[in-house]
């Protein structure tokens, strides 16, 4: 199993701002997924982030605008860059248990991000 | 490419009558599927998963999905509503990308349970 923690749990920010998001696996894993849940939506992939590697984007997400490092097998950051109301959603960030399709996945607690 | 449709964004029910959560998917190869529970504020709790065993899953809490290949569906099904059931539900379907699995969330369908 895989325990992950981010960070902040929730922020509140200004119009034109940006945010890091953390996100830390208490093991090893092979891939990261970052996912946004706005109000009464659905989980929407922004990118998948593998360790030693460029990240990949889904269709609609840029890395001008959602820039992530992934600099080892436990953490990776996820930025909101020049944020706007639109921007306000739950950011969770989630690995699988392997690399098999049917290994469990685990998710984060989520950040509650707020843009005024 | 692979997808997943909810073919129904609320389903309202009375207690201890059966609920029936509808999900389509598409693949390209046999899927492995999967449907999340998610409460009020809480986080993502999975109820159980198709892997290409028995084509009837039996989860937690009472429910059950079967994988129907023919009808490309994957309804989730309990026999008895409770209040606590209410509930936002997610059907979701991995697809290989890059030597692993990503997930593909549907929109979700949430579940209103009355006295």
């Amino acid at each position: 199993s895989a325990v992950i923690s981010q960070k902040p749990s929730r922020d509140i920010c200004q119009r034109g701002t940006s945010l890091t998001i953390q996100c830390q696996v208490d093991s090893q894993v092979t891939m990261m997924f970052w996912y946004r849940q706005q109000p009464g939506q659905s989980l929407t992939l922004i990118a998948t982030a593998n360790q030693g590697s460029e990240a990949t984007y889904e269709s609609g997400f840029v890395i001008d605008k959602f820039p992530i490092s992934r600099p080892n097998l436990t953490f990776s950051t996820l930025t909101v860059s020049n944020m706007s109301p639109e921007d306000s959603s739950i950011y969770l960030c989630t690995t699988l248990g392997g690399l098999a399709a049917d290994n469990e996945q685990f998710f984060g607690p989520g950040t509650r991000l707020t843009v005024l | 490419a692979q997808s997943v449709t909810q073919l129904d964004s609320h389903v309202s029910v009375s207690e201890g009558t059966p609920v029936l959560l509808r999900c389509n998917y598409s693949s390209s190869y046999s899927p492995s599927l999967f449907w999340y529970v998610q409460h009020p504020n809480k986080g993502l709790q999975l109820l159980l998963k198709y892997t290409s065993a028995a084509t009837l899953v039996k989860g937690i809490n009472g429910f059950e999905a079967e994988f129907k290949k023919s009808e490309t569906s994957f309804h989730l099904t309990k026999p008895s509503a409770h209040m606590s059931d209410a509930a936002e539900y997610f059907c979701v379907v991995r697809h290989a990308s890059g030597g692993s699995y990503i997930p593909t969330f549907g929109r979700g369908t949430s579940l209103i349970v009355h006295p």
